[in-house]
């Protein structure tokens, strides 16, 4: 079975600098995605960053970026130029493809707290 | 696009009435729509899968006939609490996929039972 580990429950960067909050997870298959998910104090859950695990290349989305280390199975997000709309919780998520079903497994979640 | 909406946003019901939660795709066809509950400070947890006009599929250790859940259309797809009790209290999140590889989350039920 496929799990996910966020090892940092809590983060606090100031405003405009950089900050990385890590995640790895554990599987066997070859062919999977993987996912960061921003949940701010609203609770609307919000994709940032999606990685295909084919793809060598790290993912890039504006001010987020991933380090994906398919070996080390290692799948950070690094939030540059933080922002106080950034505060929120960050969720690491694994997905095995499937024709029936596509479930995300989520990790523990981490706190970020960008400060003024 | 791709947005889903979830309604009520926030319900209160007495302890052993049933509650429905409605989860809608506005503007595409959803082929899987999920259900996850989401205590306090913690992630998501899935409760069960639902593929249009077939049973949904449970996850391990979610009750069946507590957590009813009807897909009966490609976009819409509801979960009835039965017989709630307290410690049914708790955020309820849907979301859709629309064939691809990204869900599109709803914004999520507070449920209250008192």
């Amino acid at each position: 079975a496929q799990t996910v580990t966020q090892s940092q429950p809590e983060m606090s960067v100031q405003e405009a600098e950089t900050v990385t909050l890590s995640c790895t997870y554990d599987t066997s298959e070859n062919n999977y995605y993987l996912f960061w998910y921003k949940q701010p104090p609203s609770r609307q859950m919000i994709l940032v960053i999606r990685q295909e695990a084919y793809k060598q290349q790290n993912a890039t989305e504006n001010r987020f970026s991933v380090n994906f280390q398919k070996a080390a199975k290692s799948f950070s997000l690094k939030i540059s130029d933080s922002q106080l709309g950034d505060t929120a919780m960050y969720f690491c998520a694994f997905m095995k493809p499937s024709l029936l079903t596509n479930k995300l497994i989520f990790g523990t979640g981490t706190l970020l707290a960008v400060q003024p | 696009g791709a947005v889903v909406s979830q309604h009520p946003s926030w319900v209160i019901c007495k302890s052993g009435t049933s509650v429905k939660i409605e989860c809608r795709s506005l503007d595409f066809q959803a082929t899987t729509m999920f259900w996850y509950r989401q205590f306090p400070k913690q992630s998501l947890m899935l409760m069960a899968t639902s593929n249009e006009g077939s049973k949904a599929t449970y996850e391990q250790g979610v009750e069946k006939d507590k957590f009813l859940i009807n897909h009966a259309s490609l976009t819409l797809s509801t979960l009835t609490v039965t017989s709630a009790h307290p410690e049914d209290s708790s955020f309820y999140i849907c979301s859709a996929i629309a064939g691809g590889s990204e869900q599109f989350f709803g914004p999520g039920t507070r449920l209250t039972v008192l």
